[in-house]
């Protein structure tokens, strides 16, 4: 299985909006609605900021949206603050019954 | 308050067993709709799924390391247990543990991690 590929790097000024990427197969991401996007900053485990698809857990910024389009799921920030800066990561279940993870994108703050 | 915790030998060599303990509190291992998952990450690097079980006792296992893993639970101890044959150096990582959930089809609750590197 091999990983989600993600953009390595994006960045936005404060009050901007980015998108990340998050392109599968039709083997996982385009086949399910279980997509997850989540947060990691340096030394941290990772945080749950959406879950299939376009969900934000309870505690979760508004700022944060997913979608999805095909094999190509999205997340959005919007409003950037320098407390985004981090590392973001998307994931899917699999055909396969297993879960798969994106290659990471880490999100800089101009 | 959910929280789960890893532990586990800091340092394994090459050719040994690694076996981790994911102590998990705040919810049941018997719960319907949770389950388990370990993730590692290799320093500097992205997110790997390893293996996942749920309250039913169903386990699945990362296509390209099944042969090398066995998950399992103690429920009465909230414990669930990751063993990892033959290590290498390039399983060199910080393991976590994550609980799913069916409510948000994700892992929702993470542990801190635990470091585990293999040298000889």
């Amino acid at each position: 299985q091999s990983a989600l590929t993600q953009p390595a790097s994006v960045s936005g000024s404060p009050g901007q909006s980015i998108t990340i990427s998050c392109t599968g197969t039709s083997s996982d991401v385009g086949r399910y609605d279980y997509v997850s996007w989540f947060q990691q900053y340096p030394g941290k485990a990772p945080k749950l900021m959406i879950y299939d698809v376009a969900y934000r857990p309870s505690g979760v910024s508004h700022r944060f949206s997913g979608s999805k389009s095909g094999n190509t799921a999205s997340l959005t920030i919007s409003g950037l603050q320098a407390e985004d800066e981090a590392d973001y990561y998307c994931s899917s279940y699999t055909r396969s019954s297993t879960y798969v993870f994106g290659t990471g994108t880490k999100v800089t703050v101009l | 308050q959910v929280t789960l915790k890893e532990s586990g030998p800091v340092l394994v060599k090459p050719t040994e067993t690694l076996t981790l303990t994911c102590a998990v509190s705040g919810f049941s291992l018997s719960n319907v709709g949770m389950g388990v998952s370990w993730i590692r990450q290799p320093p500097g690097k992205a997110l790997e799924w390893l293996a996942q079980i749920f309250s039913n006792d169903e386990r699945s296992y990362s296509t390209s390391l099944k042969s090398r893993l066995t998950i399992s639970k103690d429920t009465s101890k909230s414990q669930v247990v990751l063993t990892m044959t033959n290590m290498d150096p390039v399983d060199t990582a910080t393991y976590y543990c994550a609980r799913y959930a069916v409510a948000t089809d994700g892992f929702d609750i993470w542990g801190q991690g635990t470091m585990v590197i293999v040298s000889s």
